[in-house]
């Protein structure tokens, strides 16, 4: 069965730096997503992605965030400037419709900053 | 109101029972209410969803019962196993189309043999 791959699994980085996350969706997914989980909270909605620009962004993603799929098969989420409250688990997730249903996700990326 | 409300927040129950998992919505305009569940070390995955002209929804030994005057949805996991045990998370999308899901806090649950 097809799935979405994030890249690393684990990212432990010094407050200030810049971080990349990376994702593989799904091959015929059209719509990319970013998500975060902070330890014992909700899932919470960072970007959505679709045509090479960003669909719908929260207020979470702010300026010292961007998104990026620089190829056919990798979609980024760069932090550009690392917080101590930017420590979370980072989740894409692809779907091949525009309605929000049917969302696939990776396994996440555990963000640690130190 | 964009958010969702979930309880509880962790749950046991043995092997065999009903685990029932509750949400509670404030924004009318929610029109699609998925359940997703995660094993550890694994993102979230699409176990079932109802819309809101549906009153209960069963797929397997899973089912949505959704009480739309109360806004409110629940998730009911008959014969519970223990590879059932993961954390469920409700959602909601506000209105149809690219608008982002809500998730609620989420639940651990727990089958004991």
């Amino acid at each position: 069965e097809p799935e979405v791959t994030q890249t690393p699994s684990h990212q432990v980085t010094q407050m200030g730096q810049e971080v990349i996350l990376r994702c593989v969706p799904i091959s015929n997914h059209l719509y990319f997503y970013w998500y975060r989980q902070i330890l014992g909270q909700k899932v919470e909605f960072l970007v959505s992605f679709y045509n090479n620009e960003i669909s719908e962004k929260s207020e979470i993603f702010d300026d010292q965030f961007s998104v990026e799929r620089p190829d056919g098969s990798n979609f980024t989420l760069k932090i550009r400037s690392t917080k101590l409250e930017d420590s979370a688990m980072y989740f894409c997730a692809s779907s091949r419709q525009a309605t929000n249903e049917k969302l696939f996700f990776g396994s996440g990326t555990q963000l640690s900053v130190l | 109101q964009q958010q969702v409300k979930q309880s509880p927040q962790s749950l046991i129950v043995q092997k065999g029972g009903i685990s029932i998992i509750n949400c509670a919505y404030e924004n009318t305009a929610f029109d699609y209410f998925p359940w997703y569940q995660q094993f550890p070390g694994k993102g979230p995955a699409l176990l079932i969803a109802i819309r809101p002209d549906v009153s209960e929804k069963k797929e397997g030994r899973f089912t949505i019962s959704f009480n739309k005057s109360a806004k409110q949805f629940s998730l009911h996991i008959m014969d519970s196993q223990p590879g059932d045990s993961a954390t469920y998370f409700c959602a909601a999308r506000p209105n149809s189309g690219n608008t982002p899901l809500v998730f609620g806090k989420g639940t651990r649950l727990s089958v004991i043999a």
